[in-house]
């Protein structure tokens, strides 16, 4: 079973509105984090929000939230006021188990392909 | 600049032919990544270093696949008798576990390899 599903292989927004990139995860720990990373095509993966599985809020990091509902094991991430800029792969991780314990590796989705249209 | 560099960032090579990459961390940081990320697909876990002690290897890295962190500084990646499946993005992230960052895995611009 996928770890982690990103069910939107594109999604179009036209600019300084927000979308919603969708993100499902599966794992049976108790502790675990959850990243969104940007690729644009330079290839080069830029971090943008983590929300980890006991963090009470959802994280905000300046036009991005995270929308985090964890009965639903889903973790969607919110991009606010879109920029051409923003145009790029998103991508969704999860590293399972506790903050600094011995888990570390990320384990991606598929990606989405957000295009901002002026 | 301080961020994760990798060299080269681009490598055509003859099936057959072995390849070696380079990563270079983030200074201080001592865990150091390896990700493979073929078209179309998000980057796949290969192998994690801690300092110079690698601590984990995918089932992804098979045995024509090798890496290093001598010193616990840099790492390479070799890749001996390449095959056409082998073509993809490598890809380097470093982090290190605390502070604002603890999160956070820095990653490189990562090398494409092609196998023709």
């Amino acid at each position: 079973a996928q770890k982690i599903t990103q069910t939107q292989p594109g999604m179009f927004v036209q600019e300084k509105e927000a979308v919603t990139l969708d993100c499902t995860y599966d794992t049976s720990d108790q502790s675990y984090g959850l990243f969104w990373y940007k690729q644009p095509s330079s290839g080069e993966m830029i971090f943008l929000i983590y929300q980890g599985s006991y963090d009470e809020q959802n994280a905000t990091e300046g036009r991005y939230s995270l929308n985090f509902q964890k009965a639903r094991k889903s973790a969607n991430l919110v991009i606010s006021a879109s920029q051409l800029g923003d145009s790029a792969m998103y991508f969704c991780a999860m590293r399972e188990g506790r903050s600094g314990g011995s888990n570390y590796k990320l384990t991606f989705g598929k990606g989405t392909l957000l295009t901002v249209n002026p | 600049d301080t961020g994760v560099s990798q060299d080269p960032r681009h490598k055509i090579t003859k099936r057959g032919q072995n390849v070696t990459f380079r990563c270079d961390p983030i200074s201080e940081h001592n865990r150091l990544y390896w990700y493979r990320q073929t078209l179309g697909q998000g980057p796949e876990f290969l192998t994690y270093f801690q300092n110079e002690a690698q601590l984990e290897k995918s089932r992804l890295l098979s045995d024509r696949f090798s890496a290093e962190r001598p010193k616990g500084s840099f790492s390479t990646l070799e890749i001996q008798r390449t095959e056409q499946g082998d073509s993809a993005m490598y890809l380097c992230a470093s982090s290190f576990p605390s502070g604002r960052s603890y999160n956070e895995q820095f990653f490189g611009p990562g090398t494409r390899l092609t196998v023709l």
